[in-house]
């Protein structure tokens, strides 16, 4: 089973600042088979990043994929109040088992 | 437009079994692979099961495997979830998940499974 262990757990920062999250990978990550998820509380997730890059549908282009291997980054280049929320990355490299991160929560300072 | 609604979540004791549903509206259900992901209350995702597009290949979680059983009915447009010998951690609520490219492109709002006696 591939591990994602994301960083910071909590990261407070203020609207218009830049937003970084990781999300690190036990094992290489193929195809760079890695998406983000944003989820706000009482909600579904929302699928945000695939293919470590590639945005979803709908997607503002303030949010930004990047990353291969083991290491991979979200980033949010200018806060909006309703970007805060908890960002999960999960690897769909490895059919037998889909797995995610722990979540790294996004708050306001 | 894609909708995903769960039902079937509700109170169950240790070892009782239930039943999920997904109904899915919106676009063709039999064109697309379908997970189950869950969330225990306060924490992260948790992939749970997958299910390829005419139900003949399917995937568990470890914790799951040989509890859970994952199906669908295409001429019904339905996924669904048979949960047996339920356990205190299985207490969650259980998204369905469409499968595109791989990713999670829409999901339902959940249900919220409790596992107490």
């Amino acid at each position: 089973e591939i591990v994602l262990t994301q960083s910071p757990a909590t990261l407070s920062l203020s609207p218009g600042e830049r937003a970084t999250l990781s999300c690190g990978t036990s094992q290489s990550v193929s195809n760079n088979y890695l998406a983000w998820y944003q989820q706000k509380p009482g909600l579904a997730p929302r699928l945000l990043i695939y293919d470590a890059s590639t945005r979803a549908t709908g997607i503002p282009d303030r949010f930004s994929g990047s990353g291969s291997g083991t290491d991979f980054t979200l980033t949010i280049s200018r806060l909006e109040p309703e970007d805060f929320a908890v960002y999960y990355c999960q690897q769909y490299a490895s059919s037998l088992a889909i797995t995610f991160g722990q979540g790294t929560r996004l708050e306001i300072k | 437009e894609v909708h995903l609604v769960e039902s079937g979540g509700g109170l169950v004791q240790p070892g009782g079994s239930l039943r999920l549903s997904c109904a899915a509206t919106g676009f063709t259900f039999s064109d697309y692979w379908m997970h189950w992901v869950r969330q225990a209350p306060g924490k992260g995702l948790v992939w749970v099961s997958r299910i390829d597009k005419d139900g003949s290949s399917t995937r568990y979680e470890d914790s799951v495997r040989g509890r859970f059983t994952i199906s669908r009915d295409n001429a019904k447009n339905t996924l669904y979830l048979q949960m047996n010998s339920l356990r205190a951690e299985d207490t969650a609520v259980y998204f369905c998940a469409r499968v595109a490219h791989w990713v999670n492109d829409y999901w339902g709002q959940g249900t919220l499974v409790t596992v107490s006696s």
